[in-house]
């Protein structure tokens, strides 16, 4: 078995700062995602990147910018801490490019609070 | 477009007695289906995934699913809970491509 490792885990920032979460996966997974988690909305999909230097935009992509240089990492960017933001942002992977009934795999995410 | 719609935010029912957590989705083409959990402080689980065949689909901890394409439907169903399946669950929808579309969850809370 594999497992998804996500740093920090907890994630305290100022409103306009620049931060950044860390994703990494030892399933040699080709493709790997960053989900945002709002309390009663469901996962969006923020970007995703279907092998290494390949980043595709999510419904949610606007404020975040990502970077996939290993296949085994993946990083999220917030460019500018929006103030009372307060989310769950989950990376997940999953093992074949276009595969509609791949199961995707999470972390346990991570949580961030603007101030 | 694709959607997900889990119409209960929340449920509650006492342990032992059967479970449904309905979902419905919205896709025009033939659906991959899925139902994840999500426990408390962690990322979402697989419980059971269905794209064709037998439209009951079993999954892990006594989980079952139905599809019915006439009603574009995808309910989950347990027989007889247990207080660990409090959890948040979700039904989500694959247009391929990566393209996963959630609903947003029903949490379910059993009560001893």
């Amino acid at each position: 078995g594999g497992i998804i490792t996500q740093t920090p885990k907890f994630l305290i920032g100022q409103e306009g700062q620049k931060l950044t979460l860390k994703c990494q996966q030892n399933f040699n997974h080709d493709t790997m995602y960053w989900y945002r988690q709002d309390s009663g909305k469901g996962l969006r999909l923020i970007y995703y990147s279907i092998t290494e230097n390949d980043l595709q935009k999510g419904d949610l992509s606007e404020g975040y910018d990502a970077s996939r240089e290993k296949k085994s990492s993946f990083s999220l960017t917030v460019t500018s801490a929006q103030k009372n933001e307060m989310a769950v942002f989950l990376c997940a992977s999953s093992i074949e490019l276009g595969a509609s009934a791949e199961t995707l795999y999470f972390g346990s995410g991570t949580r961030l609070t603007v101030l | 477009a694709q959607s997900v719609t889990q119409p209960d935010a929340r449920v509650t029912v006492s342990e032992g007695a059967s479970l449904q957590l309905r979902c419905k989705y919205s896709y025009s083409g033939t659906p991959y289906l899925f139902w994840y959990v999500q426990y408390p402080r962690q990322g979402l689980q697989l419980l059971l995934k269905y794209y064709s065949g037998d439209p009951v689909v079993q999954g892990v901890n006594g989980f079952e699913a139905e599809f019915i394409k006439s009603n574009s439907s995808f309910h989950l169903r347990k027989a007889s809970v247990h207080w660990s399946d409090s959890a948040v669950y979700f039904c989500a929808v694959s247009a391929g491509y990566q393209n996963f579309y959630f609903g947003k969850g029903t949490s379910l809370t059993v009560i001893p």
